[in-house]
């Protein structure tokens, strides 16, 4: 079993619906980081969070702690939100542990 | 442009050849990191500097990989007698980190390597 699980793999939509993406880990975490990849590869940072909830602009992303969960919303999505969504988990300082990915697309 | 540079983009080489890739970083962070990813999956971490030491090593980290990071800034990630295995795209991600955790990561857009 990977140390995170993301689901689902691939999600379709139209645009304007809302978009939620989930990350589950199965290990004690200082953080966990969630990512966006565009096709040509180049990997963008969207929120780094231990607890709670962060909200920037359209995206939201929030954390159970206790239940080692986190989830990835976004609002009013737009075909420019097409991308692969990576989870990745801090296990201390040095290791990121990812998850496999969500391929997204929104169709106009 | 002050973000993290990669070069080259893209390399394509035989089998048994040795390849090269460098990593500028964001010139105030201190922690880099190497990481590969293929076709279709996750990034996987291959190594971590802190400064000029290199703090931990992956196990898919073969004799055949070497990293190096001297006086703590631009990082090389030297290939030896590369094969058809090796072709992956290299990421490097570096970070201002002070805190228990790697820090907000900033990538560049990563070395595809094909070995013919």
């Amino acid at each position: 079993k990977n140390e995170v699980e993301q689901s689902p793999q691939n999600l379709t939509a139209q645009e304007g619906e809302f978009i939620t993406i989930n990350c589950s880990y199965s290990v004690g975490i200082s953080a966990l980081h969630w990512l966006q990849q565009h096709p040509g590869g180049g990997i963008v940072s969207l929120f780094m969070l231990s607890s709670g909830k962060k909200k920037h602009g359209r995206l939201i992303a929030t954390i159970n702690i206790q239940e080692k969960h986190s989830s990835l919303h976004i609002t009013a999505s737009h075909p420019r939100d097409s991308a692969v969504y990576i989870c990745a988990v801090n296990l201390g300082a040095q290791k990121l542990v990812f998850g496999q990915g969500t391929r997204l697309t929104i169709n106009p | 442009d002050t973000g993290v540079s990669q070069n080259p983009r893209h390399k394509i080489t035989k089998r048994g050849q040795n390849v090269t890739f460098r990593c500028d970083p964001i010139s105030e962070h201190n922690r880099l990191y190497w990481y590969r990813q293929t076709l279709g999956q996750g990034p996987e971490f291959l190594t971590y500097f802190q400064n000029e030491a290199q703090l931990e090593k992956s196990r898919l980290l073969s004799d055949r990989f070497s990293a190096e990071r001297p006086k703590g800034s631009f990082s090389t990630l030297e290939i030896q007698r590369t094969e058809q295995g090796d072709s992956a795209m290299y990421l490097c991600a570096s970070s201002l980190g002070r805190t228990p955790n790697t820090g907000e990561l900033f990538f560049g857009e990563g070395s595809r390597l094909t070995v013919l």
